[in-house]
């Protein structure tokens, strides 16, 4: 059974000040990980996929990385808007190639 | 253009009325989902549309929930009989493509409370 773990589960941050979110997952293979973002009262927003280790994609103060074993979210010089729940999810290649299989999420707390 | 749209946003039932949730994807996209979250967890997968075909529902928690997409564009999932822990957000996403871990946009949402 697929199993992704995110962590921490919360964590609060200084504007300014650069941290990592952790997601290990377990699969027979991987096709794809994702991060998601989500704000209260709203559904999950795309931010990245990675497909194979090594991988790494860019998208403002937000770099996403991937191992076999985990991918990591480093968040560069957090703003206060950057505060929102960071979803991971995998696909896994031994089952469906749709499924999305998320972990609970980090929930990121940036003060000004 | 317009994202994936979610009908009513808030709904609340009384146990063992039926409710009827509405997805509208993002015109185009063949692929559709639904997914339950629940208060503090991530979504989990209830079923899976390509076109008006329904090619997964290996998630839906009992035979209670039913969902159809008729004419391949919007979809809805019906519970009948709610109980309270069907209460969660259900959330419908769309892709462009058949599979192949094309990306999956989301709607809002519709959250349900049973009393």
């Amino acid at each position: 059974e697929d199993q992704v773990t995110q962590s921490p589960e919360a964590l609060r941050l200084q504007e300014g000040e650069s941290s990592s979110l952790n997601c290990s997952y377990t699969v027979s293979g991987l096709r794809g990980l994702f991060w998601y973002r989500q704000d209260p009262g709203k559904g999950p927003e795309f931010l990245f996929t990675l497909y194979s280790a090594g991988e790494e994609k860019e998208k403002e103060r937000l770099k996403a990385t991937l191992t076999k074993k985990e991918s990591f979210l480093h968040i560069t010089a957090p703003k206060p808007e950057d505060s929102a729940t960071y979803l991971c999810a995998v696909v896994d290649s031994g089952g469906s190639n749709y499924k999305l299989t998320f972990g609970k999420g980090t929930l990121l707390t940036v003060n000004p | 253009g317009a994202g994936v749209s979610q009908s009513p946003r808030y709904k609340v039932a009384k146990r063992g009325q039926d409710v009827a949730l509405r997805c509208d994807p993002i015109s185009g996209h063949v692929s559709l989902f639904w997914y339950q979250q629940a208060l503090g967890q991530g979504p989990e997968f209830l079923t899976y549309f390509q076109n008006e075909a329904q090619l997964d529902k290996s998630g839906l928690p009992s035979d209670r929930f039913f969902a159809e997409r008729p004419e391949g564009s919007v979809s809805t999932l019906k519970i009948q009989r709610t109980q309270q822990e069907d209460s969660a957000v259900y959330l419908c996403a769309s892709s462009l493509g058949g599979g192949n871990t094309d990306t999956q946009y989301f709607g809002p949402g519709t959250r349900l409370t049973v009393l």
